[in-house]
């Protein structure tokens, strides 16, 4: 099983629609987790943290389940400016550890 | 803000040729990396330094030597370049290794 595994996509959604992302993680001892986000040819940027509590940033909405190893995130109400590559990333190995990264879900948002 | 700064962007190496990339982050931060992404396969870590002074193998090490220069630099050495090499790399930091990193605008290596 891959360290973190996400939804293959490509996505491809009309403006104004709601898309969720979903991932799961291998490693239990995991104590971080974001959302990232890379446009093409570009660094990925930090989207959002996800804490436990599950957490809101405007349109965006990011949940934790710690006992199902799962990570998800959603878009309300899409912006063809949301178009780009979501990255789900995992922490492995605690303050000493490093960040493993999914392959990424391609959302593609059409007028 | 500088944030991670990655120098070259660009870079073309005939098969054999030795290169250096260069990595300097400007956040005081612990923990920096070297990762590479190839079309389909996602950031690959090659290898990580979780402060200075140290240096760990990530998933794809081989062909690569890293040196952890100061805690602001982090370099990635490629002694010599082989084709499977071609590929985006970015250098990033982060305070800790379970806190969100920041990446520097990548490097375009092709080997011929």
């Amino acid at each position: 099983r891959k360290e973190v595994e996400q939804d293959p996509g490509p996505f491809n959604v009309p403006e104004g629609a709601t898309v969720a992302f979903n991932c799961t993680y291998s490693n239990s001892a995991s104590q971080s987790f974001f959302w990232y986000r890379q446009d093409c040819r570009k660094e990925p940027k930090l989207l959002m943290s996800v804490y436990s509590s599950g957490n809101e940033d405007g349109r965006f909405t990011a949940q934790l389940n710690r006992a199902s190893q799962y990570i998800s995130l959603l878009i309300r109400d899409s912006k063809l400016s949301d178009s780009a590559t979501y990255l789900c990333v995992v922490n492995n190995g605690g303050s000493q550890g490093n960040l493993i990264f999914g392959k990424g879900t391609k959302l593609s948002v059409k007028p | 803000n500088a944030g991670v700064t990655q120098t070259p962007k660009f870079q073309v190496l005939k098969t054999g040729q030795s290169m250096t990339l260069q990595c300097a982050q400007d956040m005081n931060h612990n923990s920096m990396y070297w990762y590479r992404q190839d079309p389909g396969m996602g950031l690959r870590l090659i290898y990580y330094s979780a402060s200075e002074g140290t240096t760990d193998k990530g998933e794809v090490p081989n062909g690569y030597n890293v040196s952890r220069l100061n805690k602001r630099e982090f370099s990635l050495r490629l002694e010599s370049a082989a084709p499977s090499q071609t590929s985006v790399y970015f250098c990033a930091s982060s305070h800790r290794g379970n806190t969100e990193a920041f990446f520097g605008q990548g490097t375009r290596l092709t080997v011929v």
